[in-house]
């Protein structure tokens, strides 16, 4: 079965700051991962991916990820971080090599930004 | 061009009542999915569709729910006889291959049964 763990329901920064939002998985076979961003009463918009190949993945807005196999995990940063990162981020998985596309999200991590 | 777009964007409906919630995806887009999403939880998977073809249903969670994509393009969440437990917002998202690509998700449903 697979599941995805995501530590720090809410994550304060102060602006400038590095962001770091953290996302453990459970999977008997390497996943797909995602990291997906919420802003107030829109969709879920997508800011990267881990599919296959380098493990250091770079999504949108400066967001990046990498892929730790030996610790099961897909931590989500940003070196510095904005006030229009305020949001709430999903992480997600979905199993590798397979044509079943349904994700498994994370409970969310809600992340402020103070001035 | 369009995105997702799902309708209506807020449903208040009482108690027993039924109710259609639907998902038009992105033009051209193969798999559509629907995903429910409780108030302080990640969204949860209930069902995808590959075309018109149902491809999983594992995730709805009784036999209240039920989903149709007639002609492989919207798609419709029906939930009878309502009860309060049913609030969330359900989220429809589409992708263009079979399961392999990005999913990108609509701006979601927010029902509410009083």
């Amino acid at each position: 079965a697979q599941s995805v763990t995501q530590l720090g329901s809410h994550v304060s920064v102060s602006e400038g700051a590095l962001v770091l939002l953290r996302c453990n998985y459970s999977s008997s076979v390497p996943p797909y991962l995602f990291w997906y961003v919420q802003y107030p009463n829109q969709g879920l918009q997508l800011l990267l991916k881990y599919t296959t190949g380098a493990t250091l993945v770079k999504g949108i807005n400066g967001f990046e990820a990498e892929f730790k196999k030996s610790e099961t995990s897909f931590h989500l940063t940003k070196p510095s971080a904005h006030m229009s990162d305020a949001a709430e981020y999903f992480c997600a998985s979905r199993k590798g090599g397979s044509t079943l596309g349904r994700l498994y999200f994370g409970r969310g991590t809600q992340l402020t930004v103070w001035p | 061009g369009a995105g997702v777009s799902q309708s209506p964007r807020y449903k208040v409906t009482k108690r027993g009542q039924d109710v259609a919630l639907r998902c038009d995806p992105i033009s051209g887009h193969v798999s559509l999915y629907w995903y429910r999403q409780a108030l302080g939880q990640g969204p949860e998977f209930l069902t995808y569709f590959n075309y018109e073809a149902q491809q999983d249903k594992s995730g709805l969670p009784n036999d209240r729910f039920s989903a149709e994509r007639p002609e492989g393009s919207i798609s419709t969440l029906t939930i009878q006889r309502t009860e309060q437990r049913d609030s969330a917002m359900y989220r429809c998202a589409s992708s263009s291959l079979t399961g392999q690509e990005t999913q990108y998700f609509g701006p979601g449903t927010r029902l509410l049964v009083l």
